[in-house]
């Protein structure tokens, strides 16, 4: 099952409300889950099963969507929230991955 | 929860190394373990999963009978055993651990071991 996310880099300010888009190239049903990762560091869990906050995330993060198209949207950004972002399909093995979504400051 | 690889470095094409996954802070045979990599500048690729008991081991198409995943619960320890490696094995190995209830997301990682083939 092929992920592509949309965009590949996104610019944005403090405070700004963002979307990240997910599509999988068949249905994966709510087999979906969101990473954020920084530079140098392991990847990080913030969303599974579409919409589930994963212990510890801020609430600002939430992910929507089913079948195959997924949304991983930030109310408000702040400062810790520019990275790369992943989605990952598990419905099917092999697990795929998107190819990532750059979060930068605008 | 804890998780530590060991083992990369640099290997010429053909050649083999073993990566290993100390694992702490949970009860390491409860859980299914992955082998996640990433290419330097690259997105995330899933590698291998073995279960708990090592009832099923799933690999990519892409390492499939040149890599090796296997555990060793008595020792907390996760492996990978790496043969006729080329140039585009090339990437950060981390090892992950499912989340609660047996699905293959990825909730802790540890901070990754390199492998670099090259001659």
């Amino acid at each position: 099952i092929q992920m592509t996310q949309t965009p590949s880099t996104l610019s944005a300010s403090v405070g700004d409300r963002v979307t990240i888009t997910c599509r999988a190239s068949q249905s994966i049903n709510s087999w979906l889950a969101w990473y954020q990762q920084k530079p140098g560091e392991a990847p990080n869990l913030l969303i599974y099963k579409a919409s589930r906050l994963e212990s510890g995330v801020p609430s600002r993060f939430s992910g929507s969507g089913s079948e195959t198209e997924f949304t991983l949207t930030i109310s408000s950004l702040q400062p810790d929230d520019f990275a790369l972002y992943f989605c990952q399909q598990y419905k099917t093995n092999p697990y795929t991955f998107g190819q990532g979504t750059k979060l930068e400051i605008k | 929860v804890q998780l530590v690889e060991s083992g990369g470095g640099l290997v010429k094409p053909g050649g083999s190394l073993r990566l290993s996954c100390a694992a702490s802070g949970f009860t390491f045979s409860s859980f299914n373990m992955n082998w996640v990599r990433q290419a330097p500048g690259e997105g995330l690729q899933w590698v291998s999963s073995i279960s708990g008991g090592e009832t099923f081991v799933y690999y990519a198409d892409s390492v499939k009978g040149r890599f090796t995943v296997s555990r060793d619960n008595a020792k907390n320890s996760l492996y990978l055993q790496m043969d006729s490696l080329r140039a585009e094995d090339t990437a950060v190995y981390y090892c992950a651990r499912d989340r609660s209830g047996g699905y293959p997301v990825f909730s802790d990682w540890g901070r990754g071991t390199l492998v670099t083939v090259s001659s």
